[in-house]
């Protein structure tokens, strides 16, 4: 099993769609948690940082399920410009390994 | 200011030959990391710099791989007798410390290994 699992997608959706992507980890001990965004061709980029109480930056909502060890996020009201790559990363207590899950790809359809 | 550079932007190399990819980070960030990327996967952890030691070399796939930050600040990756295998999206990435922070990555170097 990996360490960080994601659907590969890709997740096709109409401007204006609520979308979410879950994201399972193997290790309790784990200690940050971050969305990443990836367009074709480019670096990742920070997206949001995933606390514990869940948190909310504008259309995008992450939340941490530490009983069931995943992190989910949401996207409301998808515009065309969310068409990207989304990964999950994982920082597990300890260690300074960031572990990259493979990415949900998301196309968000006119 | 100026981010993460990573030179050079491509890299084309014969199977065996020796490689170098450097990395440039923020000024002021202690921490920088290596990564991997193939097609469709995420970044694969290589090595991580805290200053200018090795906190952790544990993701470097063999003894071909080998990585240095000899000042704290630029790193270069080193890839002897490259492999088919190996061709891959090198990315860098520097952190303000090594605390859990956003990581700051470099546009990459494409490696392809004829």
């Amino acid at each position: 099993r990996k360490e960080v699992e994601q659907d590969p997608g890709p997740f096709n959706v109409p401007e204006g769609a609520t979308v979410a992507f879950n994201c399972t980890y193997s290790n309790s001990a784990s200690q940050s948690f971050f969305w990443y965004r990836q367009d074709c061709r480019k670096e990742p980029k920070l997206l949001m940082s995933v606390y514990s109480s869940g948190n909310e930056d504008g259309r995008f909502t992450a939340q941490l399920n530490r009983a069931s060890q995943y992190i989910s996020l949401l996207i409301r009201d998808s515009k065309l410009s969310d068409s990207a790559t989304y990964l999950c990363v994982v920082l597990f207590s300890g260690t300074y390994k960031y572990i990259f899950g493979t990415g949900t790809r998301l196309k968000v359809l006119a | 200011g100026a981010g993460v550079s990573q030179t050079p932007s491509n890299k084309v190399t014969e199977k065996g030959k020796y490689v170098e990819l450097r990395c440039d980070p923020i000024s002021g960030h202690t921490a920088l990391y290596w990564y991997r990327q193939s097609l469709g996967q995420g970044p694969e952890f290589l090595i991580y710099f805290q200053g200018t030691g090795a906190a952790d070399d544990s993701g470097l796939p063999n003894d071909r791989f080998f990585a240095v930050r000899p000042e704290g600040s630029v790193s270069t990756l080193k890839i002897q007798r490259t492999e088919r295998g190996d061709s891959a999206m090198y990315l860098c990435a520097s952190s303000l410390d090594h605390s859990p922070n956003e990581q700051f990555f470099g546009p990459g170097t494409r490696l392809t290994v004829l």
